[in-house]
């Protein structure tokens, strides 16, 4: 089976701007997770979606916004950039809730 | 909440030789698993070893295996015959029912590996 595939895998935008970032789960997999990994916070979850609804929530603000297709492909939206979402993020799959999560190879946004 | 800890920020280890990071975590919960998933310099995510909290059994996968200590909510990692191919950064994480199975990742450990 193919692997957890994230477009694009690198990006540069500016502040103010908006950005989206895309996840395809591997084939069977309901379940899409979003972390951001940044030196200094480390591995911080952002999201999850099971079947299209949202199941878990992170604490960051609502300029983060996530969504899930019918296809189980996943998108993330970053409103208003800020210096400090630099980060890489990570999107994960998995076949059900209770289940181990496989990470896609990460999307490194950098906001100038 | 859950929280995982990871007291050693960076590990060093021969060639061949035997090392263990360490990991201890918190939860309530009674329906929770373990991992350790390894982020080498590509940055990508690797899962090394999965443990049901329910399983008195210590997890096992070629060279990588753990000690399992329920009581003492700890949850060590052991490579054996280390290669240079390990070293990455190893992250500790829990998941337990109650929080719908979120994942809560530690501190990370990085783990250098001296041919």
């Amino acid at each position: 089976k193919a692997g957890v595939t994230q477009t694009p895998r690198y990006l540069i935008k500016t502040r103010g701007q908006q950005v989206t970032l895309s996840c395809s789960p591997i084939s069977g997999h309901r379940s899409v997770s979003w972390y951001q990994q940044t030196p200094g916070q480390g591995l911080q979850f952002l999201f999850e979606y099971f079947s299209e609804t949202q199941r878990n929530k992170g604490n960051f603000p609502g300029r983060f916004s996530g969504r899930q297709f019918s296809n189980s492909r996943s998108e993330m939206n970053v409103s208003t950039l800020e210096l400090g979402d630099s980060a890489l993020y990570l999107c994960a799959s998995r076949t059900s809730l209770a289940d181990t999560q496989y990470f896609g190879p990460g999307t490194r946004l950098t906001v100038l | 909440a859950q929280t995982v800890t990871q007291s050693q920020p960076e590990m060093s280890v021969q060639e061949a030789e035997t090392v263990t990071l360490s990991c201890t975590y918190d939860t309530s919960e009674s329906d929770y698993y373990l991992f350790w998933y390894k982020q080498p310099p590509s940055r990508q995510m690797i899962l090394v070893i999965r443990q049901e909290a329910y399983k008195q059994q210590n997890a096992t996968e070629n060279r990588f295996s753990v000690n399992f200590q329920k009581a003492a909510k700890s949850f060590s990692l052991k490579i054996s015959d280390s290669q240079l191919g390990d070293a990455a950064m190893y992250f500790c994480a829990s998941n337990s029912g109650g929080s719908n199975y979120k994942l809560t990742f530690g501190k990370g450990t990085l783990l250098t590996v001296n041919p």
